[in-house]
């Protein structure tokens, strides 16, 4: 089992251009998150998906979109980046339920010129 | 508003001391706590949860943690530290106020064990 995957590993872009990161689980989870770190904030919940077919917001949504696009994938997607969106970027998943563990993905390390 | 509050940014002990990482938290009703690990250039991971039950939780790694309703605590502790436990730690709580599936994380705690 390769658990979370994460595609890219870094990125660099310029303010104004787009790009979409992508997060595949393959432990039949129902939910999926993504998370962004910042340090001295500890992790912060941007969108996450119940189960296959709903997203909700988090605590921090505004200048991100995502697509569950199935069970196993969940991507994030950033139409116009902002220098205020250099961070590392988690994906996560966990069965459903508020008692079990989340399993997450190595991240991506973006920067924003 | 449910939080986690991780007061020390970084810990130091010598290896082969016992460890205690603080957590408090903030939450109406029961609380769903979880400790994750996150060693250099990794993600998260699992280390310990507590749902119900004993207030004596182990983990991990030889991890445990207590919690604490009266002080609402639940600090993170091993007996005998280890070089290769240098790593930041964090404490977290569901947010069950809004259905269980955000996780209030905590700033995170630095932990360098000292050979």
């Amino acid at each position: 089992n390769a658990g979370v995957t994460q595609t890219p590993k870094f990125q660099v872009l310029k303010t104004g251009q787009s790009m979409t990161l992508q997060c595949a689980q393959d432990m039949n989870h129902n939910s999926m998150y993504w998370y962004r770190q910042d340090p001295g904030m500890g992790l912060r919940l941007i969108y996450y998906s119940a189960s296959e077919g709903t997203t909700d917001k988090g605590e921090v949504p505004n200048g991100y979109n995502v697509s569950r696009l199935n069970k196993r994938e969940f991507s994030l997607r950033l139409e116009s980046a902002a220098p205020s969106q250099t961070s590392v970027y988690f994906c996560a998943s966990s069965d459903q339920g508020a008692y079990n563990e989340q399993f997450f993905g190595p991240g991506t390390r973006l920067t924003v010129l | 508003a449910q939080s986690v509050a991780q007061p020390e940014d970084q810990v130091n002990v010598a290896e082969g001391n016992p460890l205690t990482v603080k957590c408090t938290y903030s939450v109406s009703g029961n609380p769903y706590l979880f400790w994750y690990v996150q060693y250099p250039n990794r993600g998260l991971q699992f280390l310990l949860k507590y749902i119900t039950g004993d207030n004596l939780v182990k983990g991990s790694y030889g991890f445990e943690a207590e919690f604490n309703k009266s002080q609402t605590s639940f600090h993170l502790k091993k007996p005998s530290a280890l070089v290769s436990d240098s790593a930041l730690y964090f404490c977290a709580v569901r947010d069950l106020e809004t259905g269980g599936f955000k996780t209030i994380f905590g700033a995170g705690t630095r932990l360098f064990v000292k050979a």
